[in-house]
C-alpha cells in the first residue's frame, strides 16, 4: 500500500496565529514530500518540495518565511503557516513520493487540510 | 506555472455511458498519471503510465500514454454514480515534479 495521512483535516484559527499541518507516510518511507495548495475549482499548485534532512525548495512566489517546512524524518513533513491571514485560507494537500524498488517513483496524496483564517 | 491542456472541462453524462477525457502537452513526459479527487479530499491515484504507447486498465478505467509522450487519455466504461468527481491528469518529468491538468469534472445525470 501507499497511505499518506494529514493532520488536522480542518483547522480554524484567528488572524495572526500560526498553524502547523502534519503529513505522514504510514507504510513507506519518503525522502521527498510535496506541499500543494488548492483553491476552489482549481488544480493543485505546488508550493514547495520537502527533502528529508535538508532545506525545502520553494516554488517561485511562495514565501519561505511564511510557509515553514520541516522534514525531520523519512515519514513526517510539517508545514507551518506563520502569522496566518484570511488570504491564507485554502485547502492544503501534501504528497509523498514512494520509490518502488528504486524505479518509477509515484506521488501519493494525503486527504488534505482545510485551513480557515478568521 | 506550466499546466497541461485537459479536456473536456466538465461532462454531464447518463449512468451507464462511457466517458473519455484527454490531456496534451507541449513538453515530453516520462510518466503520465491520472488522479481522481472528490470534494474535500486529496487526489487518489487511478492509473500510472510509464512507457510511450502503454495501455493500462484498472477495472472499468483504461488509460494510454501517447506515442509522442505528449498526450494521454483516460476512458471510463459503463459509468456509475460513484464515478462522479474531478479527474486530473499529471505529467511527471525527469525532475519528478508533477505538472497538472486543470481537471475534468464528471457529473452523472440521474
Amino acid at each position: 500500500g501507499a497511505v499518506v495521512s494529514q493532520h488536522p483535516s480542518r483547522v480554524i484559527c484567528k488572524s495572526g496565529t500560526s498553524v502547523k499541518i502534519e503529513c505522514r507516510s504510514l507504510d513507506f518511507q519518503a525522502t521527498t514530500m510535496f506541499w500543494y495548495r488548492q483553491f476552489p475549482k482549481q488544480s493543485l499548485m505546488l508550493m514547495a518540495t520537502s527533502n528529508e534532512g535538508s532545506k525545502a525548495t520553494y516554488e517561485q512566489g511562495v514565501e519561505k518565511d511564511k510557509f515553514l517546512i520541516n522534514h525531520a524524518s523519512l515519514t513526517l513533513s510539517t508545514l507551518t503557516v506563520t502569522s496566518a491571514h484570511p488570504e491564507d485560507s485554502s485547502f492544503y494537500i501534501c504528497s509523498a513520493r514512494k520509490n518502488s524498488g528504486g524505479a518509477r517513483p509515484t506521488q501519493y496524496f494525503g486527504p488534505g487540510t482545510r485551513l480557515t483564517v478568521l | 506555472g506550466q499546466q497541461l491542456n485537459q479536456s473536456p472541462q466538465s461532462m454531464f453524462i447518463q449512468e451507464g455511458e462511457d466517458v473519455s477525457m484527454n490531456c496534451t502537452s507541449s513538453s515530453i513526459f516520462n510518466t503520465w498519471l491520472w488522479y481522481k479527487q472528490e470534494p474535500g479530499e486529496g487526489p487518489v491515484l487511478l492509473i500510472a503510465l510509464y512507457k510511450a504507447g502503454e495501455l493500462t486498465s484498472n477495472g472499468r478505467l483504461t488509460a494510454q500514454f501517447g506515442i509522442t509522450r505528449k498526450d494521454s487519455f483516460l476512458n471510463i466504461s459503463a459509468s456509475i454514480p460513484s464515478d462522479v468527481g474531478i479527474y486530473f491528469c499529471a505529467g511527471q518529468g525527469s525532475n519528478y515534479q508533477l505538472i497538472w491538468g486543470a481537471g475534468t469534472k464528471l457529473i452523472i445525470k440521474p
